[in-house]
Order: C-alpha cells, then sequence, then structure tokens
C-alpha cells in the first residue's frame, strides 16, 4: 500500500524557516518523481515545486521560487521542502504527493499545517 | 500560465441525480495531462480522473471525464451520498507548471 506521511509542520514567526518531511513507503520511492502542492485555510490547491526521482531537475511556483528548496534522500525514502524567509500566505497545510502515469499527482500525504504569524 | 476555471461554484443534487462539472482552460491542453480529484473535508485530495477520461484505481465507474482542448467534464452518473465534496480538475503544462482550478463544490440539496 503507498503511504505517504508529511511531518515538520507548525507554528512560526514571519521571516522564519521550517523543514518539512515526507516519508514514503509501499512503493519504489527512488523511482518516482514528486511534488508538493499546498492549500491555505479555506482555499484551493497551489502547487508548490516539483523533483525528478533522481533529484537532479528541479522547478518552483514563482510564489516560493528562492525562498523554498525541494529536495530528496532516496536512501531514506524521504522528501523534503526547505522554506525560509516564511510569509504570512504560506500559511497552508503542505501535502506531498507522488507523481504517476501522464505527470499526475496519484497518492497524496494527509497532509501538515503550517501557520506563520506573530 | 493556463488558468483553469470550473463552474459552477456550487452545484446542490440530490442522490440519485447526475452531476455535470465544468473545467474551462485559459489555452489548449493536452488530454493526456488534465485530472480531476474529489476533496472531502479534512482529507487529502484524492484522484479520480488522469488523462482526462482514464478513471484511477479503485473508482467506481459512475465517475466519467470528458473532453479536449479546453473544455472538460466531470459527470458522476448517479450520486452517492459519499459523493458530496469538493472537486478539482488540473493540469500539467508545457511551462512545467501544475495548476488547479478554484473547485466545484457538490453539496446535498
Amino acid at each position: 500500500e503507498v503511504q505517504l506521511v508529511e511531518s515538520g509542520g507548525g507554528l512560526v514567526q514571519p521571516g522564519g524557516s521550517l523543514r518539512l518531511s515526507c516519508a514514503a513507503s509501499g512503493f519504489t520511492f527512488s523511482s518516482y518523481e514528486m511534488n508538493w502542492v499546498r492549500q491555505a485555510p479555506g482555499k484551493g490547491l497551489e502547487w508548490v515545486s516539483y523533483i525528478s526521482s533522481s533529484g537532479s531537475t528541479i522547478y518552483y511556483a514563482d510564489s516560493v521560487k528562492g525562498r523554498f528548496t525541494i529536495s530528496r534522500d532516496n536512501a531514506k525514502n524521504s522528501l523534503y521542502l526547505q522554506m525560509n524567509s516564511l510569509r504570512a500566505e504560506d500559511t497552508a497545510v503542505y501535502y506531498c504527493a507522488r507523481v504517476g502515469v501522464w505527470a499526475t499527482p496519484d497518492y497524496w500525504g494527509q497532509g501538515t499545517l503550517v501557520t506563520v504569524s506573530s | 500560465e493556463i488558468v483553469l476555471t470550473q463552474s459552477p461554484g456550487t452545484l446542490s443534487l440530490s442522490p440519485g441525480e447526475r452531476a455535470t462539472l465544468s473545467c474551462r482552460a485559459s489555452q489548449s491542453v493536452s488530454s493526456s495531462y488534465l485530472a480531476w480529484y474529489q476533496q472531502k473535508p479534512g482529507q487529502a485530495p484524492r484522484l479520480l480522473i488522469y488523462g482526462a477520461s482514464s478513471r484511477a484505481t479503485g473508482i467506481p465507474d459512475r465517475f466519467s471525464g470528458s473532453g479536449s482542448g479546453t473544455d472538460f467534464t466531470l459527470t458522476i452518473s448517479r450520486l452517492e451520498p459519499e459523493d458530496f465534496a469538493v472537486y478539482y480538475c488540473q493540469q500539467y503544462g508545457s511551462s512545467l507548471m501544475y495548476t488547479f482550478g478554484q473547485g466545484t463544490k457538490l453539496e446535498i440539496k
């Protein structure tokens, strides 16, 4: 069974940093591309970042470029999102999602809540 | 950036009825890269349809997707009580970005 479990969310002050983790199991993690997608409270879904299976190709949404860094450790079956210079508008539930056929995010974790507030 | 516009914003129907949800793109989208998700309160999105018309694993056949170019449709043939949720369309584009529609809330009438 495919499982994705996010952790690392919490309350952080504006300008602060946070590192999210996503632990993967039930599939060959090193063979799959991965995404981070977020959802602000009561709002829709927003794609944040993409990483290829090897980690050699990375993309970011313009809203987080230069502040967030996606990475992965295939030996540990883990995906990460380092978030720096956090702003109030980064407040959201952050989901990790596996990329399946036709570049479609097919399995999603349960999400971890990041709240940026003073 | 391709913008996806979903309509209606809210759809009020009764169990057993047919639901038709629309997703319109600001420019042509490859059908291969158009997907639909269902999200219930407090839960992660669940993939329903990929490639515009292919059902994901375990998705009942009352869910179907269609469309091409800029107009796509998710149809639920006979609504079950568990189908009342928010539905999102999503596309993956040549700019190597994913975009989502704003969602359609399907509520019980």
